[in-house]
């Protein structure tokens, strides 16, 4: 299966600060990555979808201005959670996918403990 | 109404045994697509298997194999020959619609908690 990597795998921060997750497709070119955060026991719940070149499009609930994705290029996007708060604490993970693919592919997901 | 269903959040089974997940889902979509993905305690989601919604044969993966029923809308999982490494969260997810212009989100079940015993 695709390769997709997630930087980094777990950060603590202080709250108030901001902090950046980069996703990357190591061996094809995702023209779509997506964003998920997933609480202890739950399920993922998509954040927001973004195709390469455009702005993401956010799932209801999910402020845009706290959570910035940025997807320069086919192989990278990045999460920032600005002003990051205790309750952002959680495991935020990406996948990866193309057109010519079916499936998605995960990151190993980030771990966000926000103090 | 859930889109994803998986009615069982634990299941046990004995090492070299075979297992089924289940997962039943809901769609009007004609073109839709199956997967299972499993979630070990380290987080990374594994790709399992797929299976589409016009395959005309279940899908197979090694020890893993979909039993696609499309008239019961069921699409659960078996795993045959149980090892302790098959221990992790096990996820159903459902893509709608086809594949086209951009890749489409997964909608995902509640999971089920495997463990196998020794």
């Amino acid at each position: 299966g695709a390769v997709v990597s997630q930087h980094p795998s777990r950060v603590i921060c202080k709250s108030g600060t901001s902090v950046k997750i980069e996703c990357r497709s190591l061996d094809f070119q995702a023209t779509t990555m997506f964003w998920y955060r997933q609480f202890p026991k739950q399920s993922l719940m998509l954040m927001a979808t973004s195709n390469e070149g455009s702005k993401a499009t956010y799932e209801q609930g999910v402020e845009k201005d706290k959570f910035l994705i940025n997807h320069a290029s086919l192989t990278l996007s990045t999460l920032t959670v600005t002003s990051a708060h205790p309750e952002d604490s959680s495991f935020y993970i990406c996948s990866a996918s193309s057109l010519a693919q079916e499936t998605q592919y995960f990151g190993p997901g980030t771990r966000l403990l926000v103090l | 109404a859930q889109k994803i269903t998986q009615t069982q959040p634990g299941m046990f089974v004995q090492e070299k045994e075979a297992v089924t997940l289940d997962c039943t889902y809901d769609t009007s979509d004609p073109s839709y697509g199956l997967f299972w993905y499993k979630q070990p305690s380290s987080g990374e989601m594994i790709f399992l298997i797929y299976q589409g919604s016009y395959d005309q044969q279940n899908a197979t993966e090694g020890r893993y194999s979909l039993n696609f029923q499309k008239a019961r809308k069921s699409a659960n999982l078996v795993i045959s020959a149980s090892q302790l490494g098959d221990s992790a969260m096990y996820f159903c997810a459902m893509r709608e619609g086809r594949v086209s212009g951009s890749a489409r989100q997964l909608t995902f079940g509640s999971g089920t908690q495997l463990t196998v015993l020794p």
